[in-house]
Formats: structure tokens, sequence, C-alpha cells
């Protein structure tokens, strides 16, 4: 098991752009989470899947955020016409049905909006 | 509703010394409460966990924690600080029964280990 995956680790952008973020969850989890986390703050909860159905969203999360897990395995988040204030840290995170609240966390995509 | 209140931005403690980091939590329903570790360029990781039963707790690395439910605290500590301690720590809650809308963080206690 090669823990949770995330790509791009960094992302520069301009300001207006699209961008994607990929994850790759550990395989038997199927639970997943996207965070987002800026300096000096902790881990935001923007969206939840189970398998991949989205059964809870943040309204943190703009209708410029859309997020897929399709066939209940990777996920995608994606920002369209990216503000400088996305800037941050996006968090992908897996957990098994039977251990609630136990997270597995990527190590992150960096964003930066210029 | 859930949120973490963490006291202390920056905590500095000498190595060998006590590591006290607080959280205290408010949550509408009995809670499930975590502490979490990032140390740099690394991703989140779980550190100990209550759910139910023993309010002491241990986790990894000799932490431990206390569930006191009449001061909503969920104190981290750990007797002896070693210098690869020195880290990022979280107190996160869920609602007990599942956490299906994700944990509420806390803002983060960043850890020193002074020499």
């Amino acid at each position: 098991d090669t823990g949770v995956s995330q790509n791009p680790r960094h992302k520069i952008t301009k300001r207006g752009q699209n961008v994607t973020f990929r994850c790759d969850p550990i395989s038997e989890h199927n639970r997943l989470y996207w965070y987002r986390q800026t300096l000096g703050q902790g881990p935001e909860f923007l969206t939840y899947f189970q398998n991949e159905a989205q059964l809870e969203k943040s309204r943190l999360l703009s209708d410029r955020f859309s997020a897929e897990r399709p066939k209940g395995s990777f996920s995608t988040l994606e920002i369209q016409r990216t503000e400088q204030g996305d800037s941050a840290m996006y968090l992908c995170a897996s957990s098994a049905d039977t251990k609630p609240g136990e997270l597995f966390f990527g190590e992150g995509s960096r964003l930066t909006v210029l | 509703a859930q949120s973490v209140t963490q006291l202390g931005s920056h905590v500095s403690v000498s190595e060998g010394a006590l590591v006290l980091l607080r959280c205290n939590y408010s949550s509408s329903v009995p809670p499930y409460l975590f502490w979490y570790v990032q140390y740099p360029n690394q991703g989140l990781q779980l550190l100990l966990k209550y759910t139910t039963g023993a309010t002491l707790v241990k986790g990894i690395n000799g932490f431990e924690a206390e569930f006191k439910k009449s001061e909503t605290s969920f104190h981290l500590t750990k007797p002896s600080a070693h210098m690869s301690d020195a880290a990022e720590y979280f107190c996160a809650v869920a609602p007990s029964g599942g956490g299906a809308d994700g944990l509420t963080f806390g803002k983060g206690t960043h850890l020193i280990i002074q020499p």
C-alpha cells in the first residue's frame, strides 16, 4: 500500500485559469475527503465522497469548485476561473467505513494563483 | 456543529521536558476526538484518538491525551520531549456515529523543541 497520492504537488497559475488536482486514495478505503489549508490555519473541510457518491459539501465550496470520484476510485478537484484567494494547500484524505475519523492524508497539492 | 480551540499557536519546550498542548472543543453531540501531527513536508498523520471507553488514550511516539467531558478538553501530553517531536499538531473533532461530514480541525500548535 503506497498511501494517498496527490498530483501535481505544486501548481502555479494565472488568475482566471482552470486547474485540476488528482487524488488516488488507499485502495481499500471507500471514503475520500478534500480539505483546504492556508498558512497558519488548520485544514478546512471542503467535500466528502462515499464510494462515487458526493455526500457532503462545505459552504466553502463555491460553484467554481467541482469534485468528482468516478467509479469510486481516484478523485479530481477542479477549480474554474481561479482567484488569488484560492491559493492554498489542497489536501486529500481517505478512510475506511469501520474507522471513522481515522484519515490518511496525502502530502497535498499547493496552488499559487498569480 | 463542532469547533476546536487550540490555545497557543506556538509552544516551546526544552528537550526532556514535559510537553502539554491544549485543546478545547465544542460539540452538540458526543464527540470523537483526535490529534494529528504534521512533520515538515509530510502529510498529516493520526497521533491518537478518543471514541468511547477509556478517557486516557495513548498514541504513537509516547504521546497521550485525556478526554475530560466536564472541561470539554482533550489536551495532549508527553512526559519527555525529543527533538524529533518538533512539528505542527492539530486537534480535531467529529460527531460520534461516523463523522460523515469530515473532521473539524483546530488552527494548530507549532511545537518547538529547544536543545
